[in-house]
């Protein structure tokens, strides 16, 4: 029941940039709710990246950029590394809802 | 360092009944608002319910609501989740999460994560 919508995979070689949408609606993202971005590696539990948008907490590479447009986040991963395969969720508020909302979640994986 | 750790999951009959536990520790615990996050094996993750710091509101997601309730000892610096009802859907690792104000709020983030407890609801 994810109320907000991401791309089931992306992919990329070493080096590349990839990027990770995160549609919403006007309840969440379209009312200018901040949204977040959570890096998830197998068997393990998630762990923050990015969050207000595009701010980044101490420890993660600046390879990891945030950016808003209307009802849409995108997460960028720039530089990609064989590290950096995981899923990927967005997480944001929504108003009709009155709680958090995650995203659907996306499934980097380094060719 | 912000230490969450959570336990009491285990295998429950559907219909049956569980508290699962978070024992929190390296943060000011009573300031601080505190979620429960599931995720089914496999799938996505799934916001469950929120507590503000002196446990005066409680917000649940809409598959807990009237089964599942959520509370808090500050004096112990632990949440819990009394889950009642459970369907097989319910099976799913819960994870603590740690927000980053006093309340459940629009612009809020979960800054720490336990390792999570599985909750397994089958006959």
């Amino acid at each position: 029941q994810s109320v907000l919508s991401q791309p089931p995979s992306v992919s990329g070689a070493p080096g590349q940039r990839v990027t990770i949408s995160c549609t919403g609606t006007s309840s969440n993202i379209g009312a200018n709710y901040d949204v977040h971005w959570y890096q998830q590696l197998p068997g393990t539990a998630p762990k923050l990246v990015i969050y207000g948008i595009n701010k980044r907490p101490s420890g993660v590479p600046d390879r990891f950029s945030g950016s808003k447009s209307a009802t849409t986040v995108s997460l960028a991963i720039t530089g990609l590394q064989t590290e950096d395969e995981a899923d990927y969720y967005c997480q944001s508020y929504d108003s009709s809802l009155s709680g958090y909302v995650f995203g659907t979640g996306t499934k980097v994986s380094v060719l | 360092e912000v230490q969450l750790v959570e336990s009491g999951g285990g295998l429950v009959q559907p219909g049956g009944s569980l508290r699962i536990s978070c024992s929190a520790s390296g943060f000011t615990f009573d300031e601080i608002a505190m979620s429960w996050v599931r995720q089914a094996p496999g799938k996505g993750l799934e916001w469950v319910s929120g507590i503000s710091w002196n446990g005066a509101r409680v917000d649940y997601g809409d598959s807990a609501k009237g089964r599942f309730t959520m509370s808090r000892d500050n004096a112990k610096n632990s949440v819990y989740l009394q889950m009642n009802y459970l369907r097989v859907e319910d099976t799913a690792f819960y994870f603590c999460a740690k927000d980053v104000g006093p309340t459940t709020a629009g612009h809020n983030w979960f800054e720490s994560w336990g390792q999570g407890t599985l909750v397994t609801v089958s006959s």
